[in-house]
């Protein structure tokens, strides 16, 4: 079964600084990979996505995304945090074909943005 | 981008009352929708795959007479959540897939919080 590891659950950053928030997954092929933000109130939007191809993504907000398979790992990276971008953040994987929309999600990330 | 609604946005019941929760897809046709839970702290959990014209398809560990599904059209899903008790309170997330580019996206609904007294 596939699964999803995000290792920090909690995340502090300057606004300004720089933000790499942390995805480890399990499967035995390459899974279909993404990123979501979930805000209060609001329903999960999609930050980015990996099928194929290259392995750096690139997303909405500034975000970007590099795929590791040797590390099984897919971390999302922002240059220059904003306080808008407090939010939570979900890594998720999904094997795809039949199954495609069965995402398995990681624990989540929240993060915090000081001025 | 795509809108998936849901309603109601909160609910609060008694327990061993039903509640009924629909998503709707706004602008796009979607025979298939899932149904997510989310406890507090926690990560959301895939529930069931509803799907238009026949039965939903439940994840193990999910109690189908339970939490009845039902994909009356292609543009919505119902969740009811049967007999409530307290320990079915959590935040309900819908999903839905469009066409997107070559590949299909998943659309979230904005959820529905259940607290069951």
């Amino acid at each position: 079964a596939q699964s999803v590891t995000q290792p920090d659950i909690h995340i502090t950053v300057s606004e300004g600084a720089s933000l790499e928030l942390r995805c480890n997954y399990s499967y035995g092929a390459t899974p279909y990979l993404f990123w979501y933000v979930q805000s209060p109130g609001q329903g999960l939007q999609l930050l980015l996505k990996y099928f194929s191809g290259d392995t750096l993504v690139q997303g909405i907000k500034g975000f970007e995304a590099e795929f590791k398979r040797s590390q099984s790992s897919f971390n999302l990276r922002k240059p220059s945090v904003h306080w808008s971008d407090a939010a939570e953040y979900f890594c998720a994987v999904n094997a795809g074909g039949t199954s495609y929309g069965k995402l398995t999600f990681g624990q989540g990330t929240i993060l915090t943005v000081h001025p | 981008g795509a809108v998936v609604s849901q309603h109601p946005s909160w609910v609060i019941c008694k327990s061993g009352t039903s509640v009924k929760i629909e998503c709707r897809s706004l602008d796009f046709q979607a025979t298939t929708m899932f149904w997510y839970r989310q406890f507090p702290k926690q990560s959301l959990m895939l529930m069931a795959t509803s799907n238009e014209g026949s039965k939903a398809t439940y994840e193990q560990g999910v109690e189908k007479d339970k939490f009845l599904i039902n994909h009356a059209s292609l543009t919505l899903s119902t969740l009811t959540v049967t007999s409530a008790h307290p320990e079915d309170s959590s935040f309900y997330i819908c999903s839905a897939p469009k066409a997107s580019g070559g590949s299909r996206e998943q659309f979230f609904g904005p959820g529905t919080r259940l607290t069951v007294l």
